[in-house]
């Protein structure tokens, strides 16, 4: 199994739909976070959390919201999902040091 | 914000050349890390620069940190097809640039 299991891997779905994204991780690591990736802007930090109980905005949270439910589980929700959302969206983990990433979800927002 | 910039953008060459990328930045970094991604995965890390003027090698890849802590450069001697995929920076606070997007042709 992967260190850092992102679901769905895909999804399609309309403008104003709810959205939510799953990341778990085997690392054992406090920290979380999550990344969208656009061509030619690469990974923008959208949230990211140091321990269950915290939460932080990161570069582009605006539109997002997250859940830290327990150490290994971070999830990303899009509340009412718009097309310029549409992006490759990643889940990492860390111990202070370098991330380790997920695969990635795909979304596509019609 | 500490930005992060990273060129060229892309960069298209063939098997057995030399190439270079870099990562500017206008502010102090403690570390710098650098990683690869291929299509379809997440970015994987290559190497973690510390102490200015450091020098890292991994095979054909050497990593340098600017003696300031605020730039980095990425060297691959003989390129090959396995090297292509998007290079990423990452500075403090787990901030990327925009990548290079190599391309080693066979």
């Amino acid at each position: 199994d992967a260190d850092v299991t992102q679901t769905p891997r895909n999804r399609i779905t309309k403008t104003g739909k709810r959205i939510m994204l799953e990341c778990s991780q085997t690392k054992g690591h406090d920290r979380m976070y999550w990344y969208r990736q656009d061509p030619g802007l690469g990974l923008r930090l959208i949230y990211y959390s140091f321990d269950v109980k915290d939460i932080n905005k990161g570069e582009i949270s605006d539109g997002y919201s997250v859940s830290r439910q327990a150490q290994a589980k971070f999830s990303l929700s899009l509340e009412s999902a718009i097309p310029n959302q549409t992006a490759l969206y990643f889940c990492a983990t860390s111990d202070a040091g370098s991330l380790t990433f997920g695969a990635g979800s795909r979304l596509t927002v019609l | 914000t500490q930005l992060l910039e990273q060129s060229p953008q892309f960069l298209s060459i063939q098997e057995g050349e030399n190439l270079t990328v870099y990562c500017n930045s206008s502010s102090v970094f403690s570390s710098l890390q650098w990683y690869r991604q291929e299509p379809g995965e997440g970015p994987v890390l290559l190497v973690t620069v510390v102490t200015g003027g450091e020098v890292k090698k991994l095979k054909r890849l050497t990593f340098q940190f600017g003696d300031a802590r605020k730039d980095s450069s990425l060297h691959i001697t003989a390129a090959q097809p396995g090297d292509t995929g998007l290079y990423l920076c990452a500075g403090e606070r787990m901030r990327f640039g925009a990548g290079t997007r190599l391309t080693v042709k066979p």
